[in-house]
């Protein structure tokens, strides 16, 4: 079983929808990132959190450290935000070095 | 605008030869990162860097070497001893590896890379 796992694997939903997509992990940490894969491979960082919630513009993400699970939620949802999202987890008492990734939710937005 | 630049996009190369792969950030950050991209799975940490002239194996060293001569620059030679190297190689930096700083990662790019 990895170690982070994401859900749904892939995600298609219209224009204006929230969505919500999920990381679950297994080991103790200390941050989650959530990170965009954009279609030509650049990766952007969105959020770095360990506890509570962040907002920026229309993406939230939350983390519930006593369930192991954090959720990321794209409101009024729109084609730009088509991106494969990645959940990784930095190891308790590790730095940036010891960063365990999830394979990625494939979101596709239509018009 | 600060950022990191990977060079090139895409890269071919025969079985056999040795290629470097370029990675120069100018955000003035200490640590530099290499991740291996492959189909289904998360990135997986090649090496990494903390400081000008210091570098560490990641999960995944075997078949690959870096160098840190300068702080903006960290290359990645994948070399003929890597037994599968056509992947997706990305390189971020953040400005500490340590637990205590708030430090979000920042990616390149990457570069694609196709060895027949």
């Amino acid at each position: 079983k990895n170690e982070v796992e994401q859900s749904p694997q892939n995600l298609t939903a219209q224009e204006g929808e929230f969505i919500t997509i999920n990381c679950s992990y297994s080991v103790g940490i200390s941050a989650l990132h959530w990170l965009q894969q954009h279609p030509g491979g650049g990766i952007v960082s969105l959020f770095m959190l360990s506890s509570g919630k962040k907002k920026h513009g229309r993406l939230i993400a939350t983390i519930n450290i006593q369930e192991k699970h954090s959720s990321l939620h794209i409101t009024a949802s729109h084609p730009r935000d088509s991106a494969v999202y990645i959940c990784a987890v930095r190891r308790l008492n590790f730095g940036n070095e010891k960063l365990t990734f999830g394979t990625g939710t494939r979101l596709t937005i239509i018009p | 605008d600060g950022g990191i630049t990977q060079s090139p996009k895409y890269l071919f190369r025969k079985e056999g030869q040795n290629v470097t792969l370029s990675c120069e950030q100018n955000l003035n950050h200490d640590a530099m990162y290499w991740y291996r991209q492959d189909p289904g799975q998360g990135l997986r940490l090649i090496y990494y860097s903390q400081i000008v002239n210091d570098f560490q194996k990641g999960d995944i060293a075997e078949g690959y070497s870096v160098s840190r001569e300068k702080k903006e620059s960290f290359p990645l030679t994948v070399t003929s001893a890597q037994k599968n190297p056509t992947a997706f190689y990305l390189c971020a930096s953040s400005r500490t590896v340590y637990l205590w700083g708030n430090s979000p990662l920042h990616f390149g790019n990457g570069t694609r890379l196709t060895v027949t």
